[in-house]
């Protein structure tokens, strides 16, 4: 399977306590994108890696959420204190890097429920 | 502001009973619009790319067009394997194609 893999699918967690995810893009994509997705809406960009490089952060990504992508590969996404409000799927994406709109090929998501 | 609508939210059909969605954007300088299928409990699954206005791409029973306002995704004939949800998105203005997506139509198909 060549597609984006997510790790783990589903996570159940008590509040205050910090989680960490793991994404794995398709290997020839250099883009990697975040997006947080509750019940009944779209998903919401949260952030952007072109390579290692982190380039942009939605004001939705509060200080208690770091992502990294060390050497471009792979990425992981951490909650530190978590809310019950962090109840959410969230969906990693990536694509290629070239110029012009590029679809974005998603991961089946990591489900975060907050007791 | 950048925005995407869609309707309706949702669409309950009869096996055979084609129809369509719509998705209206407001997006300075569109460079594109995707449609998904989103499965219960799973990621979106890319469907199309539209790129400009009286675009056209099909798949199956699915085919997507694109206006200068707004984009359809028409259902011709529906099963009941095509009931998912179906969302479109745009990449927002200012680069690194950050997509803003609509809420979605939850499109049930019933034989």
């Amino acid at each position: 399977d060549t597609g984006v893999s997510q790790d783990p699918r589903h996570k159940i967690t008590k509040r205050g306590q910090n989680v960490t995810f793991r994404c794995d893009p398709i290997s020839e994509h250099n883009r990697l994108y975040w997006y947080r997705q509750t019940l009944g809406q779209g998903p919401e960009f949260l952030t952007y890696f072109q390579n290692e490089a982190q380039l942009e952060k939605s004001r939705l990504l509060s200080d208690r959420f770091s992502a990294e992508r060390p050497k471009g590969s792979f990425s992981t996404l951490e909650i530190q204190r978590t809310e019950q409000g962090d109840s959410a799927m969230y969906l990693c994406a990536s694509s290629l890097g070239l110029a012009g709109a590029i679809e974005q090929y998603f991961g089946p998501g990591t489900r975060l429920t907050v007791t | 502001e950048d925005q995407v609508t869609q309707s309706p939210e949702a669409l309950r059909l009869q096996e055979g009973e084609s129809s369509s969605l719509n998705c209206s954007y407001t997006v300075s300088g569109l460079r594109g619009l995707f449609w998904y299928r989103q499965d219960p409990g799973k990621g979106p699954e890319f469907l199309f790319t539209l790129y400009s206005a009286g675009e056209e791409k099909e798949k199956e029973r699915l085919k997507a067009t694109l206006t200068k306002k707004e984009s359809f995704l028409h259902i011709t004939a529906p099963k009941p394997e095509d009931s998912a949800t179906y969302l479109c998105a745009v990449p927002l203005s200012g680069g690194y194609n950050k997509l803003i997506f609509g809420a979605g139509t939850r499109l049930a198909v019933h034989p």
